[in-house]
């Protein structure tokens, strides 16, 4: 059975600076990846696909990465702003169809 | 484009009453895929619907339930409710074409269920 963990569960940083979100998962034959963001109260956010056949993806400040080998990825976000400010989801596809597994999240807090 | 719509947004019910709750996923989406979401067990899944049949089956009771229309829009039923049932509802849409499932996901902003 797939499980997702990522570590850490929170975390606080001043605003500007770069940081690293890290997800695991113990089953290495996925997929894809997808990274969420998570406002308060409300829906998913989709941030960022990774296939498995890809090493990473990026969009803007984000850049995420894939080492399906080691059951790893990880969320950079660069020149961190208040607005980041959210929970952030990794999730694992791992068989045939859309059925996710997600791990618990971390709770980013970006303080101006 | 729309994105996906959920109705109704927030539902207050007592024990042993029944819920249904509805999914509309973006134009031209033929997936839907419906995720339970509390504070104690993050987000799990319930089910998935691909043109009208349902794909993918996650580990909750019978008394969940979901449906897929034509126009592939989607419910889910809740029957007997429990006090534990008291969750936030969302429901994910994605392309799918041809039965393909590497796609990203977009999800609706949710149903807050609260049972009494």
């Amino acid at each position: 059975k797939q499980e997702v963990t990522q570590i850490p569960a929170a975390l606080s940083v001043p605003e500007g600076e770069n940081l690293v979100l890290n997800c695991s998962f113990t089953d290495s034959a996925i997929y894809n990846l997808q990274w969420f963001r998570q406002d308060p109260g409300k829906g998913l956010t989709s941030l960022l696909l990774i296939q498995s056949s890809q090493r990473e993806q990026t969009s803007g400040r984000l850049n995420a990465s894939l080492d399906k080998s080691s059951g790893r990825s990880t969320l950079y976000i660069a020149a961190s702003q208040p607005g980041d400010s959210a929970t952030y989801l990794c999730a694992v596809n791992d068989n045939a169809g859309n059925m996710l597994t997600f791990g618990g999240g971390t709770r980013l807090m970006v303080k101006p | 484009k729309a994105g996906v719509t959920q109705t109704p947004r927030y539902l207050i019910k007592t024990r042993g009453q029944q819920v249904t709750l509805s999914c509309s996923p973006i134009s031209g989406h033929r997936s839907v895929s419906w995720y339970q979401q509390t504070p104690g067990q993050g987000l799990q899944f319930l089910f998935e619907y691909f043109s009208e049949t349902q794909r993918n089956k996650g580990n909750f009771p019978g008394r969940f339930s979901g449906r897929q229309f034509s126009n592939s829009r989607s419910e889910m039923n809740v029957s007997t409710l429990e006090l534990g049932d008291s969750a936030l509802y969302l429901c994910a849409s994605s392309f799918s074409s041809g039965g393909a499932w590497q796609e990203t996901q977009y999800f609706g902003p949710g149903t807050r269920l609260l049972v009494l």
